[in-house]
């Protein structure tokens, strides 16, 4: 079936550095992706979503691109600092289906901030 | 701390055994979730509920696993006959019905089991 992947397992990076975690998603109907963090032994924490008639949006640090049309996304990170030393999830979501409620997840990237 | 609560957060069975976990969600919310994650991999769909009602089930929820939600409130989730496979993390979220194209779900701490 389709699912959402990350090109890369593992991210290692200087502290301040900026980062950039990607991801591709194959299902061209979904209509909304979310940036999860998720630190050892918690539950996935939402970090920033983006509608599909969007192709970026901005938070504090950090930025979502969306390019639709080779289904790719990624979460840019200015100043990585080692709190955000966590595994990276995108997950998809098509809400115009009835059953649009689950969302879809690809397996993380491990996100390791040196000092 | 997002306020969806999940208890207990550690469960060691005997393969055979049935576990029950329990989820509350964040209070106004009426979409509560069960995911499953096993290690390094993402959270799978497992179930999710609309006030009381159970709206959708995934195929990895066998005749094993059941999922209840009662009041519309909190949800449990229990596996009969459980399997060394059934061992991972089951995390619940939450949320109101999505709007305006917005589906963030608030997920819990998790509940990590271990079947031996």
């Amino acid at each position: 079936g389709e699912s959402v992947g990350l090109h890369l397992p593992t991210l290692s990076v200087q502290e301040g550095d900026n980062s950039i975690i990607n991801c591709a998603y194959s299902n061209s109907a979904s209509d909304y992706f979310i940036w999860y963090k998720q630190e050892s032994g918690k539950g996935p924490q939402f970090i920033i979503d983006i509608r599909s008639n969007m192709d970026k949006r901005q938070g504090q640090r950090v930025t979502v691109l969306l390019n639709k049309t080779v289904k790719h996304l990624s979460l840019q990170i200015a100043a990585t600092q080692p709190g955000d030393s966590a595994v990276y999830f995108c997950a998809e979501n098509i809400l115009k289906e009835t059953s649009g409620s689950r969302l879809t997840f690809g397996e993380g990237t491990q996100l390791t901030v040196n000092p | 701390d997002t306020g969806v609560s999940q208890d207990p957060r550690h469960k060691i069975t005997k393969r055979g055994q049935n576990v029950t976990f329990r989820c509350d969600p964040i209070s106004e919310h009426n979409r509560l979730y069960w995911y499953r994650q096993t290690l390094g991999q993402g959270p799978e769909f497992l179930t999710y509920f609309q006030n009381e009602a159970q709206l959708e089930k995934s195929r990895l929820l066998s005749d094993r696993f059941s999922a209840e939600r009662p009041k519309g409130s909190f949800s449990t989730l229990e596996i009969q006959r459980t399997e060394q496979g059934d061992s991972a993390m089951y995390l619940c979220a939450s949320n109101p019905t999505p709007i305006d194209l917005v589906n963030e779900q608030f997920f819990g701490p998790g509940t990590r089991l271990t079947v031996l």
